[in-house]
């Protein structure tokens, strides 16, 4: 089983609301990722989870707030985003064990008004 | 730096017929490659790996060898379906490079009856 689950799979909010992304994989696996990725361009990374440590922030605005309860989960906190913040935010794992085969999730559509 | 260069879409194909898509790239060192395939409004799936010079990835009838001599992991396809049209993505990581992959900018594939 090579599944990552995310929930919700569209999401409409407004600039003042607090929503939250959530990401989920039953594969054991020990590294989870964060992407954002516009329309027609390559996903971008924001955050990677390493044995449910932050290890990479790519210097993503505050807005944007990642946690990682327990190796198999991860969410992703928004507060306050701007309309350009409307992408697919894409969830990933990988064992973490050096082969480090990523393997993606459904991703999230979000909109921001 | 690392970066990966992909052929520039839409590539646009008839059913049955053979598929190239190219991509080079450059880096220190001697990275895995993937490609990753996006179908329409959905996240991205591995379509196949290689981790050293001479391998070749294969799946769905797709295949890329990784040839360290032209820096190159073209993929190939000997007779599409329309199925096939998405986006795919060449991409490429460091083992322990930060657990970060480098993606090429995706080509678009639409194949017709």
């Amino acid at each position: 089983d090579t599944e990552v689950t995310q929930t919700p799979k569209h999401l409409v909010m407004g600039m003042t609301n607090k929503k939250s992304l959530k990401c989920e994989q039953h594969m054991g696996h020990r590294a989870m990722y964060w992407y954002k990725q516009k329309a027609k361009k390559p996903p971008e990374l924001m955050f990677v989870y390493s044995y449910e440590k932050l290890s990479i922030n790519e210097s993503v605005p505050s807005r944007f707030s990642p946690e990682c309860p327990n190796s198999s989960l991860l969410n992703l906190h928004l507060h306050a985003l701007q309309p350009e913040d409307s992408a697919l935010y894409l969830c990933a794992s990988s064992p973490g064990d050096g082969t480090d085969t990523q393997y993606f999730g459904p991703g999230t559509r979000l909109t921001v008004l | 730096g690392n970066s990966v260069t992909q052929m520039e879409g839409p590539v646009t194909l008839s059913e049955e017929a053979f598929l190239t898509i190219n991509c080079t790239y450059t880096a220190t060192g001697y990275p895995s490659l993937f490609w990753y395939v996006q179908y329409p409004g959905e996240g991205l799936q591995l379509l196949l790996k290689a981790t050293k010079a001479d391998d070749k990835g294969s799946n769905k009838g797709f295949e890329a060898t990784y040839r360290k001599e032209t820096t190159s992991f073209h993929l190939e396809k000997g007779s599409v379906q329309v199925s096939d049209s998405a986006v795919y993505f060449c991409a490429l990581k460091f083992t322990g490079g930060g657990n970060k992959l480098t993606f090429g900018t995706g080509t678009q594939l639409k194949v017709e009856l």
